[in-house]
């Protein structure tokens, strides 16, 4: 199947700082890439659809200007974390759709596990 | 809008022996794509099957199957042939239409004993 790298996979950071993380598709082209958020012992959240060359579109209740996400190329999308807080630790999970797959179906990136001290 | 309906927050399964995890799904669209994935301790997610709303088979990709009930809308997973490797959380999900995201269910944890 179709890879989709995610960097870093882990990152400890001091409260009030911003942190990026990459998500890239390797060996195809992504239109459309999602950002889910999951928090320990649940499932998987949506909290944004990236389109590339236009504004993200974020679910009800996920702040825009907390959670940047830019989607420059069709084989990266970027989420900033911005001024992040304790309460922001969580594993961000980026996904990207191989239109040209046979089931259309969304690969994972291996997730960022980020700690807010 | 569509929900995914996992029942079952965890599972315990002998090894060599199959299992069943359920899923029941709520859509009104007559197209949409229902799908598993495993997700280790490691966190990645492992797309295992999928299953289209008008596919008349039930899918089948090695040691798992999908039993999909059309009219009762489920689509439970099944494992045969448990391994130690298959201690997981299973998420089944479903995406109606074509380019929107998944939307997932609550996961089931299995845990496979030797």
């Amino acid at each position: 199947g179709a890879v989709v790298s995610q960097h870093p996979s882990r990152v400890i950071c001091k409260s009030g700082t911003s942190v990026k993380i990459e998500c890239r598709s390797l060996d195809f082209q992504a239109t459309t890439m999602f950002w889910y958020r999951q928090f320990p012992k649940q499932s998987l959240m949506l909290m944004a659809t990236s389109n590339e060359g236009s504004k993200a579109t974020y679910e009800q209740g996920v702040e825009k200007d907390k959670f940047l996400i830019n989607h420059a190329s069709l084989t990266l999308s970027t989420l900033t974390v911005t001024s992040a807080h304790p309460e922001d630790s969580s594993f961000y999970i980026c996904s990207a759709r191989d239109v040209q797959g046979f089931y259309n179906e969304q690969f994972f990136g291996p997730g960022t596990r980020l700690t807010v001290l | 809008a569509q929900k995914i309906t996992q029942t079952q927050p965890g599972m315990f399964v002998q090894e060599k022996e199959a299992v069943t995890l359920d899923c029941t799904y709520d859509t009104s669209d007559q197209s949409y794509g229902l799908f598993w994935y495993k997700q280790p301790s490691s966190g990645e997610m492992i797309f295992l099957i999928y299953q289209g709303s008008y596919d008349e088979q039930n899918a089948t990709e090695g040691r798992y199957s999908l039993n999909f009930q059309k009219a009762r809308k489920s689509a439970n997973l099944v494992i045969s042939a448990s391994q130690l490797g298959d201690s997981a959380m299973y998420f089944c999900a479903m995406r109606v239409p074509r380019n929107t995201p998944l939307v997932f269910g609550k996961g089931t944890r299995l845990s496979v004993i030797a």
